[in-house]
């Protein structure tokens, strides 16, 4: 079955350090793949889009790497601040026309 | 340009009753998507509409049912509620047919009791 998993505990990081956070997908062909932020009780906002044909997209102290082969693409935020805590959802468009979300991951950085 | 707005932001009904969700995209953009977010399913797709036509659908049962108008508004509709159908319901629009970014509005918290 088709499948996209994030990881499933909250993460939790120092300020100032890296957070890399995982989206993993079984049975899935995405034309390309969307990570977004969601806050408690608000919409996701759209962080980044790579596409099949990307390695890597940066975006200020951001940046997704996508492996098709490993049909893996991981978010990295770099000097994190306590402000960047919230729960990351990754989604990928497949050929049918949907947007499907991973569950998320909660990221809490600490001063 | 205003983001994307969602009215009411809660409700509270109750079971066997139905609920009209509104959301009114920004302004422009012809594509709303309209997505079911509860603790143990996440975020999932209901359906989408593209200048009043349903182009795509989500695995939900008939009781889910939506509607765009000419101005690009779209309600969204649940009969027979469950007490399963508590959640978040989120809209999204996109200005473009390929859909790349999605511009979720603030969404409307149900309660069914």
């Amino acid at each position: 079955s088709q499948k996209i998993e994030q990881n499933s505990e909250a993460l939790n990081i120092q300020e100032g350090k890296t957070a890399t956070l995982t989206c993993n997908y079984t049975n899935y062909s995405p034309a390309y793949l969307q990570w977004y932020r969601q806050d408690p009780g608000r919409g996701p906002v759209f962080l980044l889009l790579i596409r099949e044909n990307e390695k890597e997209k940066r975006k200020e102290r951001l940046k997704v790497t996508f492996d098709t082969t490993l049909k893996q693409s991981l978010f990295h935020i770099t000097a994190s601040q306590p402000a960047d805590s919230a729960t990351y959802l990754c989604a990928l468009w497949n050929q049918g026309g949907k947007l499907i979300f991973g569950q998320g991951t909660e990221l809490s950085v600490k001063p | 340009k205003a983001g994307v707005t969602q009215t009411p932001r809660y409700l509270i009904k109750t079971r066997g009753q139905q609920v009209t969700l509104s959301c009114s995209p920004i302004s422009g953009h012809r594509s709303v998507s309209w997505y079911q977010q509860t603790p143990g399913q996440g975020l999932q797709f209901l359906f989408e509409y593209f200048s009043e036509t349903q182009r795509n659908k989500g695995n939900f049962p008939g009781r889910f049912s939506g509607r765009q108008f000419s101005n690009s508004r779209s309600e969204m509709n649940v009969s027979t509620l469950e007490l399963g159908d508590s959640a978040l319901y989120l809209c999204a629009s996109t200005s473009d047919r390929a859909q790349e970014t999605q511009y979720f509005g603030p969404g409307t918290r149900l309660l069914v009791l």
